[in-house]
């Protein structure tokens, strides 16, 4: 069975660009979380999605933002990039949004902003 | 708000030495605890984990912890280390299972020969 699936692996941005960041969940699953971990952190929570409804919003500024297809595929959204938001980008899914259920985090997406 | 504390930054072992990589968290609720290990350029993956019940868990890899809510603990332990275990390991606590993980800042393993 095929994992968590994110798209594209690396990306190079330039300061003040938009980026869409992309991730499949593991069949049958309905939860989608981003996380953010910045070089030599550990990963920090953005959102969590379930059923395409926002279920979790971390500590981020509204240039973040975030949808659920039907399908239960997930975009995120950074808008006006900042030197800062260099990181890698990790998807993570799940069954439920709780209930004893494990995340299972996908490869991530490498974003450089230059 | 739920916090966690990994003690070391960096944890250098021999191998077939034994290593334990501690971990302390803080919550006002109870709490799910999770260790996930990350390889070089790659993503997480799931060591183990502390839902309910028994206290001493035990993982993939022959990894093992123990859940100790008096002293706020989740301490990770091998009893002989590989080469290949050299990796980040992160401390991760929920109030569900998969809600909203909370890490620590990690603790990188190395093993040498």
């Amino acid at each position: 069975d095929a994992g968590v699936t994110q798209s594209p692996t690396h990306l190079i941005k330039t300061r003040g660009q938009h980026v869409t960041l992309r991730c499949s969940p593991i069949s049958g699953h309905k939860s989608v979380s981003w996380y953010q971990q910045v070089l030599g952190q550990g990963p920090q929570f953005i959102f969590q999605y379930y059923e395409k409804e926002e279920r979790g919003r971390g500590n981020f500024p509204d240039r973040f933002s975030a949808r659920q297809f039907p399908n239960y595929s997930s975009e995120l959204n950074v808008n006006a990039l900042l030197l800062g938001d260099s990181a890698l980008y990790l998807c993570a899914s799940s069954f439920h949004y709780s209930r004893n259920t494990e995340a299972f985090f996908g490869q991530g997406t490498r974003l450089t902003v230059v | 708000a739920q916090s966690v504390t990994q003690l070391d930054s960096q944890v250098p072992v021999f191998e077939e030495a034994p290593v334990e990589l501690r971990c302390n968290y803080s919550s006002s609720v109870s709490v799910y605890l999770f260790w996930y290990v990350q390889y070089p350029n790659q993503g997480l993956q799931l060591l183990l984990k502390y839902l309910s019940g028994s206290t001493l868990v035990k993982g993939i890899n022959g990894f093992e912890a123990e859940f100790n809510k008096s002293q706020t603990s989740f301490h990770l332990r091998k009893p002989s280390v590989h080469i290949s275990d050299t990796a980040e390991y992160f401390c991760a606590v929920s109030q569900g299972g998969s809600e909203k993980l909370v890490f620590g800042k990690g603790t990188k393993l190395t093993v040498n020969p």
